[in-house]
């Protein structure tokens, strides 16, 4: 089946470290964008990507990196500047950058210790 | 002011209850409208989409105003498993960035 796969699904890391959460879809979907959720909150887009080898910066790009290398995978690295980095960190994606469904990833916990 | 914003909730309701959420955008470039579910600790599913006529899907009705810029949810008939966070979302298609923007949702919580 197709579908998003994220890694880890838990995770925790003390602070002053760079931690990269993985995405790999199979969905030979074009868009990828990476959104952050806190208890209580809606999404905030951190990083997209309409394309690869292309990415742009969302709302709440600062201490955050992401890269796309390949049409499959958008990893996203939480540095240690990000200041409030524990979250639930999801990834999606769409069929091309109009399309109006967004399919996510079952999501990542990150808890800073 | 937030682009989409929501009444939170919680809505706590019984079996059987009509209940019905609003929403409201701020951006009138906005063009397609949503509504998704999240249940606890889990991703967001698409519910349904939102046209401009209003649609139906089972006990699920949304509605749209442009004018007013606000959408609607109404749940018929609530069961126990309809217990989750809604949320609204909105796509616009006047920025390079064309990626959906999503509200805080509104919780609801069907007792029985």
């Amino acid at each position: 089946d197709g579908g998003i796969t994220q890694s880890p699904k838990y995770l925790f890391r003390k602070e002053g470290q760079n931690v990269t959460l993985s995405c790999e879809q199979n969905l030979n979907h074009d868009a990828m964008y990476w959104y952050r959720q806190d208890p209580g909150q809606g999404l905030r887009l951190i990083y997209y990507s309409q394309i690869v080898n292309d990415f742009q910066k969302g709302d709440i790009a600062e201490g955050y990196s992401v890269s796309r290398e390949k049409k499959e995978s958008f990893p996203l690295t939480v540095t240690s500047a990000q200041k409030n980095p524990t979250a639930f960190y999801l990834c999606a994606s769409r069929d091309r950058p109009g399309a109006n469904v967004l399919t996510f990833g079952a999501g990542s916990r990150l808890t800073v210790l | 002011r937030k682009e989409v914003e929501q009444d939170p909730g919680p809505f706590n309701v019984p079996e059987g209850a009509t209940v019905a959420f609003n929403c409201t955008y701020s951006n009138s470039a906005s063009q397609s409208f949503f509504w998704y579910r999240q249940d606890c600790r889990k991703e967001p599913k698409l519910l349904m989409s939102v046209y401009s006529s209003g649609n139906e899907d089972g006990r699920f009705t949304a509605q749209l105003n442009r004018a007013s810029q606000y959408i609607s949810l109404l749940i018929r008939d609530s069961k126990l498993s309809d217990s989750a966070t809604y949320l609204c979302v909105v796509n616009r298609l006047d920025t390079g960035r064309r990626a959906l923007t999503f509200g805080s949702g509104t919780r609801l919580q069907v007792q029985p």
